[in-house]
């Protein structure tokens, strides 16, 4: 099984600011690698899909890059609604979820 | 537009079998996707269970491999899940989903619906 690990677990972030979120795989995946962002109470969102590709509808605010094992996902000038937990998904072998990161406005 | 509805009892007795559907309009489950299903138990992480392709073939977690069971119901547009001898850590928001082939993304879901095993 591939292990993703995302770092760090939860952040605290005031609006306008610049986030990182890292996601480790154990093992290289490429760039199979996707990124959702998920509200209390409702289904997951697809934000980013293969790395570093910006998801139909999604705000250019989002960015993804990354390939092998180490991807990050960074939010720039952040909104109200970005406050969420992220979680990333690895597709190059059957799927797996990294742990989720909580976003918290500080 | 596309949409995915789960379906389902809500409690289900320990040892019993659990069962889901997903309804799918706007799309057709013959298209080239993969349909896909993800639990949350509570206050945790998503879970893959399986995926199966629209010519049958499925993919399932190494976890949950002997216990689930997914399948395509063509006339009805539907996909289902079973995941057989259940226990309290089966608790779950279980999602139903639809994944491109090439990179597997998940890029419609249902709105979830909430199983709790408990007798």
């Amino acid at each position: 099984d591939i292990l993703m690990t995302q770092s760090p677990s939860s952040l605290s972030a005031s609006l306008g600011e610049t986030v990182t979120i890292s996601c480790r795989a154990s093992q290289s995946i490429s760039t199979s690698l996707n990124w959702y962002q998920q509200k209390p109470g409702k289904a997951p969102k697809l934000l980013i899909y293969g790395a570093s590709n910006l998801q139909s509808g999604v705000p250019s605010r989002f960015s993804g890059s990354g390939s092998g094992t180490v991807f990050t996902v960074t939010i720039t000038s952040l909104q109200p609604e970005d406050f969420a937990t992220y979680y990333c998904q690895q597709a190059y072998s059957l799927i797996t979820f990294g742990q989720g990161t909580r976003l918290e406005i500080k | 537009q596309v949409q995915l509805q789960e379906s389902g009892p809500g409690l289900v007795k320990p040892s019993e079998t659990l069962s889901l559907t997903c309804d799918v309009s706007g799309d057709s489950i013959t298209s080239d996707y993969y349909w896909g299903w993800i639990r949350q138990a509570p206050n945790k992480g998503l879970e893959w269970i399986g995926n199966i392709y629209h010519s049958g073939s499925t993919y399932y977690s190494p976890s949950l491999r002997s216990r689930a069971t997914i399948s395509l119901d063509t006339p009805r547009n539907q996909f289902s899940l079973r995941l057989r001898s259940v226990t309290a850590a089966d608790t779950a928001v279980y999602y139903c989903a639809r994944a491109a082939v090439d990179l597997t993304e998940f890029d419609i879901w249902g709105q979830g619906t909430m199983v709790t095993v408990s007798s």
